[in-house]
């Protein structure tokens, strides 16, 4: 079955950069996009662009440009998500998500919490 | 930049039909999909491309869209459906989604 398995919780001050891994299994790594949805607590979701795990293009909302890199390794079918200048705005849990057009949002990853804190 | 609305709760009783709007400008010409989440969990989809669901999710979920609306159904809602449900669609290159409501099952 499709598993996204997605990195542990992080901790990192204002400022910093944190990079969040989804590791993919079940399916040919390189056949799906990969988005990242965020969800600051108690809030809604929030998309903030995709990537092409087979040619590594990648389209941002434009509220992330600058600071968002999304990027892969098909070799260990391992999608990232590094987001630069974390402010503490960006305190949220970060989602992969994939899956194949009408189902795009097929399948999630557990989520990362991410906390941005002085 | 295109916003979808829908209202922050709805109840229902066990048994009756919660319907959850979301409504947007011309949402009728997009595709809608709708997505489950209970707390601490990642959102499910539950319903794609305005009115078709996705296997696994019971045929009490339906949906539909025509004009500025579009609309989440539950049939004979139960305890298991309580939870958050976002409408999303897709404008301008961007992936738009609600700004959730939250359903009740009393």
């Amino acid at each position: 079955q499709v598993q996204l398995v997605q990195s542990g919780a992080e901790v990192k001050k204002p400022g910093a950069s944190v990079k969040v891994s989804c590791k993919a299994s079940g399916y040919t790594f390189t056949s799906y996009d990969i988005n990242w949805v965020r969800q600051a607590a108690g809030q809604g979701l929030e998309w903030m662009g995709w990537m092409n795990p087979n040619s590594g293009n990648t389209g941002y909302v434009q509220k992330f440009q600058g600071r968002v890199t999304m990027t892969r390794d098909p070799s260990i079918s391992t999608a990232y998500m590094e987001l630069s200048g974390l402010r503490s705005e960006d305190t949220a849990v970060y989602y992969c998500t994939s899956g194949v057009y009408p189902k795009k949002f097929d399948y999630w990853g557990q989520g990362t919490l991410v906390t941005v804190s002085s | 930049s295109y916003e979808l609305t829908q209202p922050p709760s709805v109840s229902v009783s066990p048994g009756q039909t919660a319907s959850i709007t979301c409504s947007g400008d011309k949402l009728g010409d997009k595709y809608t999909w709708w997505y489950q989440q209970k707390p601490g969990q990642s959102p499910v989809l539950v319903i794609y491309q305005n009115s078709k669901r996705p296997s696994g999710i019971p045929e009490r979920f339906s949906g539909s869209n025509s004009g500025n609306t579009a609309t989440l159904t539950i049939s004979g809602t139960q305890a298991m459906d309580e939870a958050d449900y976002y409408c999303e669609a897709w404008d301008s290159n961007t992936e738009v989604f609600g700004s959730g409501t939250k359903v009740t099952v009393l």
